[in-house]
């Protein structure tokens, strides 16, 4: 069955120090989502991807965060520099694309938890 | 922007009962309504789910009914069993992926 990938598994930094996360979708999917998850609450959407073109970043804390997708396949999610309430797990999801059959069907990776000291 | 509210937070229920999760959405523009289970450490997976041309959908053990006028749905499970314990979100988006927006969670556990 295809996965979605993500690296690294755990992230432990200390605060002002910058990390990245990677996400390899599903082959295929031409939508990328890069959402945050805090403990105890649901996924809240940082940055969507159509192919290598930002969708919506509106929640995307661009002082601190960017996010690419150079040739629409992989992407990487940065921080710099990292705060104590980065504390989370940074999951990515795909879905085939707008506007194809199944387009809104997410299947997520296993995440990032990063830890901010 | 779209927001979903769900209810309750925590649910613990025995083996072998039936277990129901309400969901409420804003935005009458929302027609997607996924259901996913997350299991400690691991990222959500999808269960089931609905559009909304469909009023209910069936899944061995796993039920989703949607009423649009009220703009709630709700998920249904029978027969719990022990590996049912998991994180349950559900989720609201448009067709074609925008404005995809998930609920707090509900933290179920199925004692023995």
């Amino acid at each position: 069955e295809a996965e979605v990938a993500q690296s690294p598994r755990y992230k432990i930094t200390e605060k002002s120090q910058a990390v990245a996360f990677w996400c390899d979708p599903i082959s295929g999917h031409a939508t990328l989502y890069w959402y945050r998850q805090i403990l105890g609450q649901g996924p809240e959407l940082l940055v969507q991807f159509q192919d290598e073109s930002v969708v919506d970043d509106s929640q995307l804390p661009k002082d601190r965060f960017s996010a690419e997708r150079l040739k629409g396949v992989d992407s990487t999610l940065k921080i710099q520099p990292a705060e104590l309430g980065d504390s989370a797990m940074y999951l990515c999801a795909s879905s085939p694309g707008q506007g194809t059959a199944g387009a809104n069907v997410l299947t997520f990776g296993a995440g990032s938890r990063l830890t901010v000291l | 922007g779209e927001n979903v509210e769900q209810h309750p937070s925590t649910l613990s229920v025995q083996e072998g009962d039936s277990a129901v999760i309400k969901c409420t959405y804003s935005d009458s523009a929302s027609n997607y309504f996924p259901w996913y289970k997350q299991e400690l450490g691991k990222g959500p997976q999808l269960i089931i789910d609905i559009r909304s041309n469909v009023g209910e959908k069936k899944d061995q053990r796993i039920a989703v009914t949607l009423n649009k006028t009220a703009k709630h749905f709700s998920l249904h499970i029978t027969e719990t069993q022990p590996e049912d314990s998991a994180v349950y979100f559900c989720a609201a988006s448009e067709d074609y992926g925008q404005n995809f927006v998930f609920g707090p969670g509900t933290r179920l556990s199925v004692l023995p």
